[in-house]
């Protein structure tokens, strides 16, 4: 099946750091989702790209869907505390709309 | 705003038990969908359906049962438990095509001993 690869695996930055990850397929996708799950909670929505090439905000997080569909990236803005978690890229395709997830990057700030 | 509501939270089964796995979402979404997360790992969807009274299998279906017979509701069974579907399991629920985006639930966290 569609692996999607996601690093790094975690990271430990400082309050204020920016921050960057990514996720590569071995296949296309017609969609790239971005989601964080805290402890104990489902994954939650933060950004969702639909057009290859595309580079979306929202609040101190930006993403791009990569040029050629196979490729996404995350990048988080002066962290802060509560940016601690897990962040997983989930890539669509098909007409089902069935998300194939990565493996996910924890993440976790310093004071 | 409901969203998507499971439950249980939490369940502990021996081997060999069934449950039902109750999931519903109050967001009119023609599209369901059962993952199951194992410790330090990403999502695999077990279950979908993209309407009421269809049904298909995901990436790791062995095990289970569901069915979808109103728009809201999309329940996951487990008819013989075993430990290695010990795992916490998300509902999710979407528009479907174009607007892929899925909203989850809470999780249940089952354990079978």
């Amino acid at each position: 099946g569609q692996q999607l690869n996601q690093s790094p695996q975690s990271m430990f930055i400082q309050e204020g750091e920016d921050v960057s990850m990514n996720c590569t397929s071995s296949s296309i996708f017609n969609t790239w989702l971005w989601y964080k799950q805290d402890p104990g909670e489902g994954p939650v929505l933060l950004i969702a790209l639909y057009k290859a090439g595309e580079l979306t905000s929202n609040g101190r997080l930006t993403a791009q869907f990569g040029i050629t569909r196979k490729d996404s990236f995350l990048n988080i803005s002066a962290s802060i505390p509560s940016d601690v978690g897990i962040y997983f890229c989930a890539g669509c395709t098909g007409t089902a709309s069935k998300l194939t997830f990565g493996t996910g990057t924890r993440l976790q700030v310093t004071l | 705003n409901a969203g998507v509501t499971q439950t249980p939270k939490f369940r502990i089964l021996k081997i060999g038990q069934s449950m039902t796995l109750q999931c519903t979402q109050d967001m009119n979404h023609n599209y369901m969908y059962w993952y199951r997360q194992d410790p330090g790992m990403g999502l695999k969807l077990i279950y979908y359906s993209v309407g009421a009274g269809i049904t298909d299998k995901g990436e790791v279906p062995n095990g289970y049962n569901v069915s979808r017979s109103t728009t809201e509701d999309f329940p996951l069974r487990l008819e013989l438990a075993a430990p290695s579907q010990t795992s916490v399991y998300f509902c999710a629920s979407s528009y479907g095509q174009p607007n892929t985006e899925a909203f989850f639930g809470q999780g249940t966290r089952l354990t079978v001993v």
